[in-house]
């Protein structure tokens, strides 16, 4: 079946060290997207990506970087400069093509100590 | 302004009861998406309509694409549908969410 995955589903991690999130999908969607989630509040764009070897910042991309080597993978590396990095973080896509190429991750809960 | 408003923030429901949350976007979009997200959890995917009515189970999702709104309703509710309930519009090259209900049923 296609869709997103994302990898792992629950991450612990020590302060200071970098950690990198995996999202992968196989619809041959063209944008991918990271979200970032807080307790209470709704989804905030970190970083996106409309084609391969290009991304753009969004709202809260401080703290975070991506790479877009291949079309089906857009890894997140929250470093250490992130200040608040115990969220909840989301992969979704987009066919660029059509109107219905929506898809969602499940997301990844990161847990920094 | 959000572009995607959710109301209610917050619901509390007896159990059985019947539910609606309601999702208002200001963005022009061709299909909308409900998710859930339960506790602790991920997100799932629980519609993505175009228009007119879908319905899965007890959940039903309605959108009317001129009047820019829609609503996800439970029927017959349950406990094991307490969750946060996120609409999410997709424009032609990004997501606009809204801030999500959270719903909690009691026994």
């Amino acid at each position: 079946d296609g869709g997103i995955t994302q990898s792992p589903k629950y991450l612990f991690r020590k302060e200071g060290q970098n950690v990198t999130l995996s999202c992968e999908q196989n619809l041959n969607h063209d944008a991918m997207y990271w979200y970032r989630q807080d307790p209470g509040q709704g989804l905030r764009l970190i970083y996106y990506s409309q084609i391969v070897n290009d991304f753009q910042k969004g709202d809260i991309a401080e703290g975070y970087s991506v790479s877009r080597e291949k079309k089906e993978s857009f890894p997140l590396t929250v470093t250490s400069a992130q200040k608040n990095p115990t969220a909840f973080y989301l992969c979704a896509s987009i066919w660029t093509g059509g109107p219905y190429g929506y898809t969602f991750g499940s997301g990844t809960r990161l847990t920094v100590v | 302004k959000n572009e995607v408003e959710q109301s209610p923030q917050n619901l509390t429901a007896q159990e059985g009861e019947f539910i609606t949350i309601n999702c208002s976007y200001s963005v022009g979009i061709s299909a909308l998406h409900w998710l859930q997200q339960h506790p602790g959890g991920g997100i799932v995917s629980l519609f993505m309509l175009s228009s007119g009515k879908k319905k899965h189970g007890r959940l039903i999702a309605t959108i009317n694409i001129q009047e820019k709104h829609s609503s996800l309703h439970i029927t017959a509710s349950h406990p094991r549908d307490s969750a946060v309930y996120i609409c999410a519009a997709p424009t032609g090259n990004q997501f606009y969410f809204g801030t999500g209900t959270s719903l909690t049923v009691i026994p």
